[in-house]
């Protein structure tokens, strides 16, 4: 089945920096990439996503980017700012089934 | 529209009880799914379905049962609880697979 590895489990940045993480996956077949964060007691929430025929990706300050040789893609949120502090995970969808990585804590320091 | 709704939002078992939690969406979305969130362990996916009728095995599925008579609804059953199944359970609905996933509030479940 699917494996999905996220790194890093933690990650601290000053308000206004760049923040990255980083995923891997272990199918080739795997064909949908989306990013849920997740806020302290509540629910995850998508933030963006990316299919499988499609390299990279833009909502205002977030970014996805995707490798299918390496099978890896990665978040890069530009401008950090207080309220992105929470838990972010990333997935990839196999037959039907979603597999999440066991998501980042990132912390914007203000 | 209430979106996906769970019930209870918090329970407490004894080991060996059995309980359902429920789950129920109202976006006319053919794939759900229940997932178990652990401290450091992310989302793990323990049963899907992906129309009225048909579901399938996740990643951890063992001790969990499910069904899905209806498009609307997807309970998840505890058999024989154990501590082990202490955990926050999401079920999350999408029009299929590929698209947005939508939490519903979780369920806090502990189990002594």
């Amino acid at each position: 089945g699917e494996n999905v590895e996220q790194h890093p489990s933690t990650l601290s940045v000053q308000e206004g920096d760049s923040a990255v993480i980083k995923c891997t996956y272990s199918d080739s077949a795997s064909n949908y990439f989306p990013w849920y964060k997740q806020e302290l007691g509540k629910r995850p929430q998508l933030i963006i996503d990316i299919r499988s025929n499609v390299g990279e990706k833009k909502d205002q300050r977030i970014a996805v980017t995707l490798n299918k040789t390496a099978k890896h893609f990665s978040l890069h949120i530009t401008e950090t700012q207080p309220e992105d502090s929470a838990v972010y995970f990333c997935a990839a969808s196999l037959s039907y089934k979603l597999i999440f990585g066991s998501g980042t804590r990132l912390l914007v320091r203000p | 529209n209430a979106g996906v709704t769970q019930t209870p939002k918090f329970q407490v078992l004894k080991t060996g009880q059995s309980m359902t939690l429920q789950c129920a969406q109202d976006m006319n979305h053919e794939y759900m799914s229940w997932y178990r969130q652990d401290p450091g362990m992310g989302l793990r996916l323990i049963h899907y379905s992906v129309g009225a009728g048909i579901t399938d095995q996740g990643e951890v599925p063992n001790g969990y049962n499910v069904s899905r008579s209806t498009t609307e609804d997807f309970p998840l059953r505890l058999l024989s609880a154990a501590p082990s199944q202490t955990s926050v359970y999401f079920c999350a609905s999408s029009r299929t697979e590929w698209n947005e996933q939508f939490f519903g509030p979780g369920t806090r479940l502990t189990v002594l």
